[in-house]
């Protein structure tokens, strides 16, 4: 199964602040991952798809890139309702595989 | 637009075994690649299988090969996940989960059904 190396695991930081979070697969996947953020008793909501395409209804400070083993989310300028916990998953092939999640707290 | 509505939380022995529900609107259960995701408390997310429809056949993560069995009725639109010989690990959130506007990504799911087990 392909390992999805998720980095950091939680950071703090403060309305406006550009955030970073990066994932590696343990093999290349092309460009077939997405990234999820999920808020505390609700399900997964789907953000980018295709390692960069942003999902209908998904504010632009959103962006993803990416491509092989290597993918990063960024949030351009973090506003109070971004304050969750992220996930990547790989679409390549089965088993799908998540990321260990990065909760982005408030600084 | 497409809804999975999934059935209420369920307390379980050990040993015993949960089925969860979850029922399609907006779309009929044969136009969709239904998968299940689940959440331990306070842990990540993890997908436990789902529909491939390249092989046109459900794939089960290996981990619960075995214990676990995925099934649909069409005639209700209604996807169901069975999980057996419980055990106290098996705790968590399970989600159904599926794509609708992209291919592969995940970008329809239920609400969750939380499952304890707990003698």
């Amino acid at each position: 199964a392909i390992q999805m190396t998720q980095s950091p695991s939680s950071l703090s930081a403060s309305v406006g602040d550009r955030v970073t979070i990066t994932c590696r697969a343990s093999q290349g996947i092309r460009n077939e991952l997405g990234w999820y953020q999920q808020k505390p008793g609700k399900a997964p909501k789907l953000l980018i798809y295709g390692a960069s395409g942003l999902q209908s209804g998904v504010p632009s400070r959103f962006s993803g890139s990416g491509s092989g083993t290597d993918f990063t989310l960024t949030i351009s300028s973090l506003q109070p309702e971004d304050f969750a916990t992220y996930f990547c998953l790989q679409d390549y092939n089965y088993p799908r595989t998540f990321g260990q999640g990065t909760r982005v707290e408030i600084k | 637009q497409v809804q999975l509505a999934q059935s209420g939380a369920e307390v379980k022995k050990p040993g015993a075994s949960v089925k969860v529900s979850c029922k399609v609107s907006g779309y009929t259960l044969t136009e969709l690649s239904m998968h299940w995701v689940r959440q331990a408390p306070g842990k990540g997310l993890e997908w436990m299988g789902g529909f491939d429809p390249e092989e046109g056949e459900i794939i089960y993560a290996q981990k619960f090969q075995g214990r676990v069995t995925m099934t649909e009725d069409t005639s209700t639109d209604t996807a169901y996940m069975e999980l057996s010989s419980l055990r106290s690990d098996d705790t968590a959130v399970y989600y159904c989960t599926t794509p609708v506007t992209r291919t592969v990504a995940f970008d329809i799911w239920g609400q969750g059904t939380m499952v304890t087990v707990s003698s």
